[in-house]
């Protein structure tokens, strides 16, 4: 059975405070894993694709990085507007299969 | 910059009653999903579309739930005789290739069964 884990559930960070945030999966034939940032209750806003372990994709704070056993979400100098809960997704392994697993998410906290 | 479009954004509706809830997705996107959120809980997969017609669905997408794309800018879900199990945030999501590419999300739609 597919599985996303995302650890920690709750992160409180004083502003300017870097930290990272951890996704990990087991899947086989990973087709891509999907950091998205969702505000309350709001929908899942799309923020990175990785493909490949070693691949990293950045935006402006935010750095996705990949492994074949995990994905991290690292946050440099982070901003109160940066507070949300942070999720991760990978497409379920099924041939021909469309849907996303999620994980429960990393909700953010960001104290000025 | 596009993006899905849900509506209503929030409906209540009695136990036993039929509620469709509206998507119209980003114009040259070809896959169409619903995905739904119990409060505090993980975002699950209802069901993908393309196609018209239905590509996978959840052990949850069962008899009661029906999807639709009624014309060429319009994603439906319907829920026949809600229970109260079914109130939850539901999201309407789309995109232009399938599986291992990138899913747009609407701002969902809230449904509280009383």
């Amino acid at each position: 059975e597919d599985q996303v884990t995302q650890s920690p559930e709750a992160l409180r960070l004083q502003e300017g405070e870097s930290s990272s945030l951890n996704c990990s999966y087991t899947v086989s034939g990973l087709r891509g894993l999907f950091w998205y940032r969702q505000d309350p209750g709001k929908g899942p806003e799309f923020l990175f694709t990785l493909y490949s372990a070693g691949e990293e994709k950045e935006k402006e704070r935010l750095k996705a990085t990949l492994t074949k056993k995990e994905s991290f979400l690292h946050i440099t100098a982070p901003k109160p507007e940066d507070s949300a809960t942070y999720l991760c997704a990978v497409p379920y392994s099924g041939a021909g299969s469309y849907q996303l697993t999620f994980g429960k998410g990393t909700k953010l906290s960001v104290i000025p | 910059e596009p993006e899905v479009t849900q509506t209503p954004s929030h409906q209540v509706t009695q136990m036993g009653q039929e509620v469709i809830l509206r998507c119209v997705p980003i114009s040259n996107h070809l896959y169409f999903y619903w995905y739904r959120q119990i409060l505090g809980q993980k975002v699950e997969f209802l069901v993908s579309f393309y196609n018209n017609e239905i590509s996978e669905k959840s052990e949850i997408f069962d008899d009661q739930f029906s999807v639709e794309r009624p014309d060429g800018s319009n994603f439906t879900l319907k829920i026949r005789s809600t229970k109260l199990e079914d109130s939850a945030m539901y999201f309407c999501a789309s995109g232009d290739t399938a599986g291992g590419t990138e899913a747009f999300f609407g701002q969902g739609t809230r449904l509280t069964v009383v």
